[in-house]
């Protein structure tokens, strides 16, 4: 059983330049959420899928950023003209939904850490 | 929205010593409140959750409680080993909402 999967795990790049992460979920699970960690902080709730349909995103997601699920499966997360305050861990989420599903466990990948210079 | 409060911030106990985390927050609807535990350099862990129809659960050394009326939840962790150092982190979300709000985190260290 392999968890949630996220790369590439560590991204250096300048200001001004596009980056773009992927995340890979749970096999059988059918949402997928972004997070944003700065240091010291809790993680902070970006956007989620339930399959292919981008269904909330947070105020914290500029036009900057993009996010997308083309066919319910892996999702890929976009940030044009990188700012240094877009500096922080990008985590992934994946979780369960059904009609025999009430709540919530949503398990996280390993991240992907991003330094803006 | 939500908000969650997590202290203390940093939390230092011996070897086999108890550990107890607690949290409140704001908002009456939410209903499920798990708990992750994060080590350097890896993403969060779900550890134990809690959904509001209960009051208690425990899963070996490590138990939770929610208070719904006062809107605070606990984590208590018996019997602390040296592997317990990590961040912990509560969370809450509200039927509807899919979002974890998560609060500022415990850094727990266990001197051995």
């Amino acid at each position: 059983d392999t968890g949630v999967s996220q790369d590439p795990r560590h991204k250096i790049t300048k200001r001004g330049q596009n980056v773009t992460f992927r995340c890979d979920p749970i096999s059988e699970h059918n949402r997928l959420y972004w997070y944003r960690q700065t240091l010291g902080q809790g993680p902070e709730f970006l956007t989620y899928f339930q399959n292919e349909a981008q269904l909330e995103k947070s105020r914290l997601l500029s036009d900057r950023f993009s996010a997308e699920r083309p066919k319910g499966s892996f999702s890929t997360l976009e940030i044009q003209r990188t700012e240094q305050g877009d500096s922080a861990m990008y985590l992934c989420a994946s979780s369960l939904a059904g009609a025999s599903v009430t709540y919530n466990e949503q398990f996280f990948g390993p991240g992907t850490r991003l330094t803006v210079l | 929205g939500e908000n969650v409060e997590q202290h203390p911030s940093t939390l230092s106990v011996q070897e086999g010593d108890s550990a107890v985390i607690k949290c409140t927050y704001s908002d009456s609807a939410s209903n499920y409140f798990p708990w992750y535990k994060q080590e350097l350099g890896k993403g969060p862990q779900l550890i134990i959750d809690i959904r509001s129809n209960v009051g208690e659960k425990k899963d070996q050394r490590i138990a939770v409680t929610l208070n719904k009326t006062a809107k605070h939840f606990s984590l208590h962790i018996t019997e602390t080993q040296p592997e317990d150092s990590a961040v912990y982190f509560c969370a809450a979300s509200k039927a509807g909402r899919r979002a974890l709000t998560f609060g500022s985190g415990t850094r727990l260290q266990v001197q051995p």
